[in-house]
């Protein structure tokens, strides 16, 4: 199986921050990838597929890049919705793995 | 607007089947461009993919599960189901059920999830 490792597990940063989450793969996995944000008891919202597209509707100071194994979220100016839990999911191959997920919380 | 909504028993007995269904409303579960999947959630921790079908009835497992899973597609109702065996407490999470993107396998559109507790 593939491993997704995400970093930091938790951030703490203010309104108006530029803040990168970091997701690294045991092994290549060319851009499958996709990011995803969950808030409290709400389902996952898919924010990036193919590690930099943006999926319709979601707001461009999200933004995703990396191939290989390492890929990166940004977020360029953190707005209040945004403080939730981020999980970097690969689409290389089976199984479906998810990152242990990013906790993103106000400074 | 496609919508999906899991639906099924909230309280399951260790050993028993966990059995759930997702209705898919605003759109064809037969969309070739589509597929869907079953993910799930324990209390307070990450997401666990469990498995995904095409419309065709082709079917991709997560091997940690997959003794104890089944995955069904009734084209007819417009639903597709998950059968999970054998049911302990560390199978008690939060079920959701989402659509798969042919072209890019990433999830776009899911349920609201429904709570599962295993317990006697």
């Amino acid at each position: 199986d593939i491993q997704l490792t995400q970093s930091p597990s938790f951030l703490s940063s203010s309104i108006g921050d530029r803040v990168t989450i970091t997701c690294r793969a045991s092994q290549g996995i060319s851009s499958y990838l996709a990011w995803y944000q969950q808030k409290p008891g709400k389902a996952p919202n898919l924010l990036i597929y193919a590690a930099s597209t943006l999926q319709s509707g979601v707001p461009s100071r999200f933004s995703g890049s990396g191939s290989g194994t390492e890929f990166t979220l940004t977020i360029s100016s953190l707005q209040p919705e945004d403080f939730a839990t981020y999980y970097c999911q690969q689409l290389n191959s089976y199984p479906i793995t998810f990152g242990q997920g990013t906790r993103l919380e106000i400074k | 607007q496609l919508q999906l909504q899991e639906s099924g028993p909230r309280l399951v007995k260790p050993s028993e089947t966990l059995s759930l269904t997702c209705t898919v409303s605003g759109g064809s579960i037969s969309d070739s461009s589509y597929y869907w999947g079953w993910i799930r959630q324990p209390p307070g921790k990450g997401l666990e993919w469990i498995e995904s079908i095409y419309y065709s009835g082709s079917t991709y497992y997560n091997p940690s599960l997959k003794s104890r899973v089944t995955i069904s597609i009734d084209t007819s109702k417009n639903q597709f189901s998950l059968k999970l065996s054998s049911v302990t407490a560390a199978d008690t999470a939060v079920y959701y059920c989402a659509r798969v993107v042919v072209a890019y396998d990433a999830f776009d559109i899911w349920g609201q999830g429904t709570m599962v507790t295993v317990s006697s």
